[in-house]
């Protein structure tokens, strides 16, 4: 199985900040890493496919990137609006695997 | 675009129960789907898949043996057989499609609670 290893576990920050959550794979993802926003309450909402492929009426604020086992969510400019939990997920193989999610704070 | 999970409740370790997820919006036969669990203030936990066509069915090893996910692509329904259930499995369960290697139409989710 894929283990997926994200940092930091949560993360402070003000409005206009930039914001870096990493994930790392055990193993090669071939591209196929995807991250996830989930509000309290709510269902989690796909932000990034395929490493970088913004989703639809996703801010272009959020970006991705990485390759191999490395990868990086990366929210440009924060906003009040972008605090939640941000999750990665390996789709290389089955069994599919979140990384252990991080939660942003905004000051 | 909706999906609408149903089915969850209070049940006793041991016992069953089967979600139901309904589809709408979309063309639901072109989408394989998944369910994904998330026990309270705890992370996503993909817990199955089923193809679109029927052909393939995924489970996680925490599952496997227990759960059955099936699907009814002219009632564009996908299902989620539980039994066996633990303490371990009460989880707000989310039905998800999964396309483009991505998990991306949720459900608002339905609660599993397992407990005496």
């Amino acid at each position: 199985d894929i283990q997926m290893t994200q940092s930091p576990s949560s993360v402070s920050a003000s409005v206009g900040d930039r914001v870096t959550i990493t994930c790392r794979a055990s193993q090669g993802l071939s591209g196929w890493l995807a991250w996830y926003q989930q509000k309290p309450g709510k269902a989690p909402n796909l932000l990034i496919s395929v490493t970088s492929n913004l989703q639809s009426g996703v801010s272009s604020r959020f970006g991705g990137s990485g390759s191999g086992t490395d990868f990086t969510l990366t929210i440009s400019n924060v906003q009040p609006e972008d605090s939640a939990t941000y999750y990665c997920q390996q789709a290389n193989s089955f069994p599919l695997t979140f990384g252990g999610g991080t939660k942003v704070e905004i000051k | 675009v909706q999906l609408l999970e149903s089915g969850g409740g209070l049940v006793h370790p041991g016992g069953s129960l089967r979600l139901s997820c309904a589809a709408s919006g979309f063309t639901f036969v072109n989408y394989a789907m998944s369910w994904v669990r998330q026990a309270p203030g705890k992370g996503l936990e993909w817990v199955s898949t089923i193809s679109h066509s029927d052909a393939y069915t995924y489970y996680a090893d925490s599952v496997k043996g227990r759960f059955t996910i099936s699907r009814d692509n002219s009632k564009s329904t996908v299902y989620l057989q539980m039994n066996s259930l633990r303490a371990e499995d009460t989880a707000v369960y989310y039905c998800v499609t999964y396309k483009g290697n991505a998990f991306g139409i949720w459900g608002q989710g339905t609660m599993v609670t397992v407990s005496s």
